[in-house]
């Protein structure tokens, strides 16, 4: 079976604070992907991988990077962390076909 | 603009029954459409997919079909069970350039005992 793991299920920072989010995957997955989850919002995609070193923005980027240095293992960055970024985040991995592998997801509260 | 929604958020069903869950997306672009089911305190999981040259697709106990005159998506859950209480998304692959999919807001299934 496939696994994705992140790093951590619950983390509280404070604002200002640089949060890294790492996200492994196990399957060899050519294409990684980070989104957010909010109420009403469903799940919208922050940035996504299809390859070692490379790296393409969602749909809402702004605040937030990511470093894809080795195939298995997608990071977030959120480089001064605001209030408006405590949500969940979801990390997924996927092969060249289209079904998306999730993590367990770790939420995120900003003080 | 281009979305994909779903026209209940919450839908209660008496275990044993059927269910049936509806999404409608506006893009006629899109050529691959997910379902997902996530429960509470995890990540969403693949229930079934189907791509736009079709319009029914069965797994177990679940059926997707498509319609593309009405841009219309749904989830059938045949004898409905306890878990299969989570919130279920449908979602949509646009074509062109890398994997990238839109999600919609989600329903909410409860299953009654």
């Amino acid at each position: 079976d496939v696994k994705v793991t992140q790093s951590s299920r619950y983390l509280v920072k404070r604002t200002g604070e640089k949060v890294f989010l790492e996200c492994v995957q196990d399957m060899d997955h050519e294409n990684m992907f980070w989104y957010r989850q909010d109420p009403g919002l469903g799940l919208r995609l922050i940035y996504f991988s299809y390859d070692v070193k490379m790296k393409e923005k969602g749909d809402i980027p702004e605040g937030y990077s990511v470093s894809r240095e080795k195939k298995e293992r997608f990071s977030l960055i959120l480089e001064s962390a605001s209030t408006n970024q405590t949500s969940m985040y979801l990390c997924a991995s996927s092969p060249d076909s289209d079904e998306q592998f999730f993590g367990p997801g770790t939420r995120l509260t900003v003080l | 603009g281009e979305s994909v929604g779903l026209h209940l958020p919450t839908l209660s069903v008496q275990e044993g029954d059927n269910s049936i869950i509806n999404c409608a997306y506006s893009n006629s672009a899109s050529d691959y459409f997910i379902w997902y089911k996530q429960e509470s305190g995890k990540g969403p999981q693949f229930i079934i997919d189907i791509r736009s040259n079709m319009d029914k697709r069965q797994g177990q106990r679940v059926t997707v079909l498509l319609n593309k005159t009405v841009k219309h998506l749904s989830l059938q859950i045949a004898a409905t069970q306890p878990g299969d209480s989570a919130v279920y998304f449908c979602a949509e692959n646009k074509t062109g350039g890398y994997q990238k999919v839109t999600f919609g807001t989600g329903t909410k299934l409860q299953v009654i005992p």
